[in-house]
């Protein structure tokens, strides 16, 4: 079962707008991750956050998590038409069975008009 | 600099045949994994290995193998390929389990079963 579901599925928004893409999940983790795909691409790792930080920053990424609501959130502020792709959450199980693996979730496909 | 590859890129096969898709990584990593990606369902985990001679079923492993002779290698083999497995393959890697278990991924393999 996906442990992770993004929210919204599409987002269309002009270039220079923000965009912000939200992810929630069911069961308690370690981390959790954002990654960018674009077209015919794999998957690359943007940031991550872990259980014990409420917000991170990259450059034009921000990422929220609140644990008590299992639910994250990527913003990209002014955003490009490079931007343009498909984003996931991934998180890695908390606790003392952890298996080294990532249960990502579904994807936003975000578009950024020019 | 360190990557992760996968070959071919393309291919097309018929119902029946065996087919092997490759894995090579340079990260000297040793989690390895195989996802298939599918419109709808986002990724999902076919098999993965922690090592030399270690494999693990994932949540679709029905009708795919893996095995590790090696770090650098992690190759999937469709026994007898079937039209549901017309997929786009992605492998990835990661350092041993313990750390942020941040995934590296290939460029993909685009299969198509007729």
């Amino acid at each position: 079962s996906q442990q992770g579901e993004e929210d919204p599925q599409a987002l269309s928004i002009q270039e220079g707008e923000n965009a912000t893409m939200n992810c929630s999940y069911k069961t308690s983790i370690n981390n959790l991750q954002w990654y960018r795909q674009n077209s015919g691409r794999g998957l690359v790792h943007l940031i991550l956050i872990r259980s014990n930080e409420r917000e991170k920053h990259s450059g034009r990424l921000r990422v929220t998590l609140d644990t008590s609501k299992k639910s994250s959130s990527l913003l990209i502020t002014a955003s490009r038409a490079a931007d343009t792709a498909s984003y996931f959450c991934a998180t890695k199980g908390g606790g003392s069975g952890n298996t080294g693996k990532l249960i990502f979730g579904q994807g936003t496909t975000l578009q950024v008009k020019p | 600099d360190a990557e992760i590859t996968q070959s071919p890129r393309h291919k097309i096969t018929e119902t029946g045949r065996q087919v092997t898709l490759a894995c090579h990584q340079t990260w000297n990593h040793n989690n390895m994994f195989w996802y298939r990606q599918d419109l709808g369902h986002g990724l999902r985990l076919i098999h993965y290995s922690y090592g030399v001679h270690d494999t693990n079923k994932g949540e679709v492993s029905d009708g795919y193998s893996v095995s590790r002779s090696n770090t650098e290698d992690l190759p999937l083999t469709l026994e007898s390929a079937a039209s549901s497995q017309t997929s786009v393959y992605f492998c990835a890697s990661s350092e041993s389990p313990g750390g942020t278990d941040t995934q590296y991924f290939g460029p993909g393999t685009r299969l198509t079963v007729l």
